[in-house]
């Protein structure tokens, strides 16, 4: 199995323009998850998806951020417009979760954003 | 709400000699208890899970943690390091009431001294 795909691994990007960050879970896993990773605060959870329904996205910053997963295996997530202070590491993860528990989550490599 | 706390932002050790990660959790439910692995420019890793049953689990690549209710802990723990655990750790909880959730703590950076 190929892991969690996620892309690109790095983008470079100027203020005010579209960034969308792109995730292919491992087949079979029912559950993904968009963290954000900084020095100053560290891992936080975005949104996560079950079945491709989102299921919570109070970790959302704002409305410049949006996350779609039209089915089991891709979602994005979208900053628009990307501002200096959205420069982070994006990770994507999957997990294949039975009666509402989290076993086991699988993390792609990254995708590291820079917003100048 | 839950917090999941890693007192040790750094911690050096030397290769050969033990190493202990401490974290705390804020919670009144039993909760779920992971430790996860980063190396430099990789995704996390999952080295242990705790659900339930002995409180003491063993993971990958030689590590282990103790789940301490009384104390509100899951320290982890590796009898004899390499220089290849050097790595972020991170400590993050789960309950069931919060679905599939998770939180993190805020990372221990393990550096390994020759």
């Amino acid at each position: 199995d190929a892991g969690v795909i996620q892309s690109p691994r790095h983008e470079v990007t100027e203020m005010g323009q579209e960034v969308t960050l792109r995730c292919k879970p491992i087949s079979g896993h029912n559950s993904l998850f968009w963290y954000r990773q900084t020095m100053m605060r560290g891992l936080e959870l975005l949104i996560y998806f079950n079945n491709n329904v989102p299921i919570d996205d109070s970790g959302m910053p704002e409305d410049r951020f949006s996350a779609k997963m039209p089915n089991a295996s891709f979602s994005t997530l979208k900053i628009q417009p990307s501002e200096p202070r959205d420069s982070a590491v994006y990770f994507c993860a999957s997990s294949f979760s039975e009666l509402g528990v989290n076993e086991k989550l699988f993390f792609g490599s990254g995708t590291q954003l820079s917003v100048l | 709400a839950q917090s999941v706390t890693q007192p040790d932002i750094h911690i050096t050790v030397s290769e050969g000699a033990s190493l202990e990660l401490r974290c705390n959790y804020s919670y009144g439910a039993t909760p779920y208890l992971f430790w996860y692995v980063q190396s430099p420019g990789q995704g996390l890793q999952l080295l242990l899970k705790y659900f339930s049953g002995d409180t003491l689990v063993q993971g990958i690549k030689g590590f282990e943690a103790e789940f301490k209710r009384s104390q509100s802990s899951f320290n982890l723990r590796k009898p004899s390091v390499h220089w290849s655990d050097a790595a972020e750790y991170f400590c993050a909880v789960g309950f069931k009431a919060a679905g599939n959730k998770l939180t993190f703590g805020g990372g221990t950076r393990v550096l390994v001294k020759p």
